[in-house]
């Protein structure tokens, strides 16, 4: 399995500020078509997951251009350049070129 | 538009059998894998289980083997999960979601809660 490590696994970020998200796999995510399947979502409050970055670094339509996806292989990142009152919630990376799929732990973002 | 809305979850005891539906539309259901994955309150996402659009592949969390089933009716556009000597550990709530794996899980539903207890 790939285990997939976030961190840090709380940031509070002032209102205005960047924050960025680590992820990082125990294995290369790099599947045998060429594809790297490294996704991230968000989970606001009482809300179910979105998805906002798909295959490492293509943002999902409706999603604000201050998210972007970064990384290759085994590291990635997500950063919000920008945080503003509604990107509050829990942050999650996902794998799916390893067997079995996997998320990572969360990271709650939260205003100063 | 594409929606995805799952149904029946509820309270059951433990060693009970519970049977989750997520009923899709908005696209060629019988086209894509589908997923369910489910989240203890307060916890992280987690994988359950997945079947391709034909339903003649199943897959599954080893921590569900042997007791979940999935399967699906693509004439109903209905995906299940059948599940079976359930425990505490089983209690979350279960989305059903489309193509977690290859198109990185695009679409989810609400979720259904299933809280095991006695």
């Amino acid at each position: 399995d790939a285990v997939m490590t976030q961190s840090p696994l709380s940031l509070p970020v002032t209102l205005g500020q960047p924050a960025s998200i680590s992820c990082r796999s125990s294995q290369s995510l790099v599947h045998s078509d060429g594809n790297t399947y490294l996704n991230w979502f968000q989970q606001r409050p009482g809300q179910s997951p979105r998805r906002l970055i798909y295959k490492v670094s293509n943002r999902d339509s409706g999603v604000p251009d201050r998210f972007s996806g970064s990384g290759s292989g085994t590291d990635f990142t997500l950063k919000i350049s920008r945080v503003e009152a509604e990107d509050v919630g829990i942050y999650y990376c996902m794998q799916g070129t390893v067997w079995p799929p996997g998320f990572g732990q969360g990271t709650k973002v939260e205003i100063k | 538009e594409v929606q995805l809305v799952e149904s029946g979850g509820g309270l059951v005891q433990p060693g009970g059998s519970l049977t989750l539906s997520c009923a899709a539309s908005g696209f060629t259901f019988r086209s894509y894998w589908m997923h369910w994955v489910r989240q203890a309150p307060g916890k992280g996402l987690v994988w359950v289980s997945r079947i391709n659009g034909d339903g003649s592949t199943t897959n599954y969390a080893d921590s569900v083997k042997g007791r979940f089933t999935i399967s699906r009716d693509n004439a109903e556009n209905t995906l299940y999960l059948q599940m079976n000597s359930l425990r505490a550990e089983d209690t979350a709530l279960y989305y059903c979601v489309r193509d977690l794996q290859w198109l990185g899980g695009d679409y989810w539903g609400q979720g259904t809660l299933v809280t095991v207890s006695s």
